[in-house]
């Protein structure tokens, strides 16, 4: 079962470029979502998608873009790249966007900007 | 604005005892509680849950409590095992479809 899918694994930017970063689930899941983690802080939300077509900002929304390409794909896009986006970045899903829904997570991806 | 806290980094346990994570909130709107676990490389996976109407949730060597009064909540591991060794993540679903996570706690589990 693969669950939720991020590619690529690890990427390195320079300042300034572009990167889009690709998610796909095979659950069936209406929800999606992008998170990022940095040292000594937890998860955060960026943006998140309550259902195919919808997407709305969650709490650190600023520099990037979504796309909710249809039920099993959810995109996140850096136009152009700072080093403050330098994280980890996990994308989730789960059934529908309810309080006590727990998320499945992909298994992330290192970003480095340089 | 860190509504969820974490505040030991770290917790190292020997194999068979008790293991106790604990976890802080400032939202007194809270009303559902989530433990999540990660290896490194990989996501984190759900573990158990608890809602406000409740102070206790078992699920086989896992236990949650929640108080409350204080503003807190444990993760109960009895007994620890090497393989629990992970990160855990305490989370909270605010406002709208935010998920309020802590900073984590690092468990070592010692043979």
């Amino acid at each position: 079962n693969a669950g939720v899918t991020q590619t690529p694994k690890f990427q390195v930017l320079k300042t300034g470029q572009s990167m889009t970063l690709q998610c796909a689930q095979d659950m069936n899941h209406n929800s999606m979502y992008w998170y990022r983690q940095d040292p000594g802080m937890g998860l955060r939300l960026i943006y998140y998608s309550a259902s195919e077509g919808t997407t709305d900002k969650g709490e650190v929304p600023n520099g990037y873009n979504v796309s909710r390409l249809n039920k099993r794909e959810f995109s996140l896009r850096l136009e152009s790249a700072a080093p403050s986006q330098t994280s980890v970045y996990f994308c989730a899903s789960s059934e529908v966007t309810a309080r006590n829904q727990p998320q499945h997570f992909g298994d992330g991806t290192r970003l480095s900007i340089l | 604005d860190q509504q969820v806290k974490q505040n030991s980094p770290s917790l190292s346990v020997q194999e068979g005892r008790i293991s106790i994570l604990n976890c802080d909130y400032t939202n007194s709107m809270f009303d559902y509680f989530l433990w999540y676990k990660k290896y490194p490389a990989e996501g984190p996976t759900f573990l158990i849950s608890i809602s406000s109407i409740k102070d206790k949730n078992e699920d086989g060597r896992f236990t949650v409590f929640l108080n409350k009064s204080a503003k807190h909540l444990s993760l109960h591991i009895v007994p620890s095992q090497p393989g629990d060794s992970a990160v855990y993540f305490c989370a909270a679903p605010a406002a709208g479809n935010d998920m309020r996570f802590g900073a984590g706690t690092r468990l070592t589990v010692k043979p």
